[in-house]
């Protein structure tokens, strides 16, 4: 499986902290997109980084890859009650060689719980 | 952004019958996904398309056809439904020429019951 693995499953923490969620996969990607999920809701894209982007940044966001290691992380800064919701990580590859199609393969999600 | 209605929105169905979801967007988007959400599974493609009358299958797309007749509309059918295919299924676009150069937008989603 191209999967995504979110670690970790889920995150209790206070408003103000900052929250860490990570992502590991296993083969090599066109990009990793982060996405926000409220509960009852769709997906809301989040931030893209490229495979050959390390770290972006937006507003409280800030992503990190690591292709060497296959890995991600998602730090949310100052993190507020609105946060709360499940995070997922998503890779991007391509399908053929021509690189017309492409499959993006989601993780099973961090639940991120920030109390008042 | 562009406009992508789901519809139904729920829809409780028998097991046996067919069961068509459909996905509409109101601009000419080239790629469109179907997807479904299960617990402990995330969330995992059917069936995509990257242009009218061009469809795909995806991880799970057994007992799922799709059909994309005009660039707007992304149907997904489910042939004979099953208690299995209880779920909610997410529509997505790329509004990127290309999915390499941004993010997905999904829909509202659609809570099928198969009883």
């Amino acid at each position: 499986s191209q999967q995504g693995e979110e670690d970790p499953q889920a995150l209790s923490i206070q408003e103000g902290e900052n929250a860490t969620m990570n992502c590991s996969y296993k083969t090599s990607i066109n990009n990793l997109q982060w996405y926000r999920q409220n509960s009852g809701r769709g997906l809301v894209h989040l931030i893209l980084i490229r495979s050959n982007e390390r770290e972006k940044h937006s507003g409280r966001l800030r992503v990190t890859l690591d292709t060497s290691k296959k890995s991600s992380s998602l730090l949310i800064t100052a993190s507020r009650a609105a946060d709360t919701a499940s995070y997922f990580c998503a890779t991007l590859y391509s399908l053929n060689s021509g690189g017309s199609n492409y499959k993006l393969t989601f993780g099973k999600g961090t639940l991120l719980t920030v109390n008042p | 952004d562009a406009g992508i209605t789901q519809s139904p929105r729920h829809k409780v169905t028998e097991t046996g019958t067919p069961v068509t979801l459909r996905c509409h967007q109101t601009e000419n988007h080239r790629y469109m996904y179907w997807y479904r959400q299960d617990p402990g599974h995330g969330l995992r493609l059917i069936h995509y398309s990257y242009g009218v009358k061009d469809t795909d299958k995806g991880e799970v797309s057994d007992g799922y056809s799709v059909s994309r007749s005009k660039t707007e509309d992304f149907l997904l059918t489910l042939e004979s439904a099953t208690s299995s295919q209880t779920s909610v299924y997410f529509c997505a676009i790329s509004e990127s020429l290309s999915p390499r150069w941004g993010g997905y937008t999904f829909g509202s989603g659609t809570r099928l019951t198969v009883v």
